[in-house]
C-alpha cells in the first residue's frame, strides 16, 4: 500500500518569512496530493491540492509543488502570519479508482513567531 | 449550504461499553470515510462506505469495529466493549458523487474518551 513521509514534523519561522514542508510518497499509481490545516481541536480543512498532470498550483500565499519521478511534493507557504501555526497534514491517493483512502503524512507543526 | 456533520462531538465511555458515532455527509454526496486520529498522530483510514455498501474496510479492526451507511440517516461507527485504547478523534470526510469526486471534506470529529 502507499506510504507517505512529512517532513519537518515541527518548523518555527519568523512572522513574515516562508514555510516549506515537504512529502514523499512511495506508490508510483497516485495521483492527487491534497494538503490540510489542523488547528487544535479542530477538523482537518483541505487548503491546496494538485493532480498529477500538473507540476505546480498556487493560491494567494500558498503553492504546492510535484515531481512525479522523485516521488515528492511540497507545501511552500509565503509571507507567514501567526494564524497560519497549525498542524499541516499532506495526503496522497489514487484518482479514478476504488480505492479511494487518503494516506496522511504524520503532520508539520508549524509555529509563526510574532 | 451545511458541511460534514458529526454526533456527538464528545463522548465519554467505560470500558467494556459501546460506542456508537454518526456522520452525516454534505449534501450531494454519497461517499463516506471514516479516519481515526490517536493524540499528536496523524490521521489512519478506516473505512469506506457508499450508500449500503462497504467498498473498503482494510483500515478496520476486525472485531468489535463495524460501520454501516443506511439507504437513510447517518453513517454509523459502532465501537463494541471499548478498551482505553480506542480513546481517540474520530473523524467523518464525505467526497461528491459526481465530478471531482477524490476531494475528501471533513467533519469536526468525534472525540472519544474511554476510562
Amino acid at each position: 500500500g502507499e506510504n507517505v513521509e512529512q517532513h519537518p514534523s515541527t518548523l518555527s519561522v519568523q512572522e513574515g518569512d516562508s514555510a516549506v514542508i515537504k512529502c514523499t510518497y512511495s506508490d508510483s499509481a497516485s495521483n492527487y496530493f491534497p494538503w490540510y490545516k489542523q488547528e487544535l481541536g479542530k477538523r482537518p480543512q483541505l487548503i491546496i491540492d494538485i493532480r498529477s498532470n500538473v507540476g505546480e498550483k498556487k493560491d494567494q500565499r500558498i503553492a504546492v509543488t510535484l515531481n512525479k519521478t522523485a516521488k515528492h511534493f511540497s507545501l511552500h507557504i509565503t509571507e507567514t502570519q501567526p494564524e497560519d501555526s497549525a498542524v499541516y497534514f499532506c495526503a496522497a491517493t489514487m484518482r479514478g479508482s476504488a480505492a479511494r483512502q487518503l494516506t496522511f503524512g504524520s503532520g508539520t507543526q508549524l509555529t509563526v513567531l510574532p | 449550504n451545511a458541511g460534514v456533520m458529526q454526533n456527538p462531538r464528545h463522548l465519554v465511555r467505560r470500558r467494556g461499553q459501546e460506542a456508537r458515532l454518526r456522520c452525516s455527509p454534505m449534501k450531494g454526496h454519497s461517499h463516506v470515510y471514516w479516519y481515526r486520529q490517536l493524540p499528536e498522530e496523524g490521521l489512519k483510514f478506516m473505512v469506506y462506505l457508499q450508500k449500503e455498501n462497504i467498498i473498503d474496510e482494510s483500515g478496520m479492526p476486525k472485531e468489535r469495529f463495524s460501520a454501516e451507511f443506511p439507504k437513510e440517516g447517518p453513517s454509523i461507527l459502532r465501537i463494541q466493549q471499548v478498551v482505553r485504547g480506542d480513546s481517540a478523534a474520530y473523524f467523518c470526510a464525505s467526497s461528491p458523487s459526481t465530478g471531482v469526486q477524490e476531494t475528501q471534506y471533513f467533519g469536526p470529529g468525534t472525540r472519544l474518551l474511554v476510562l
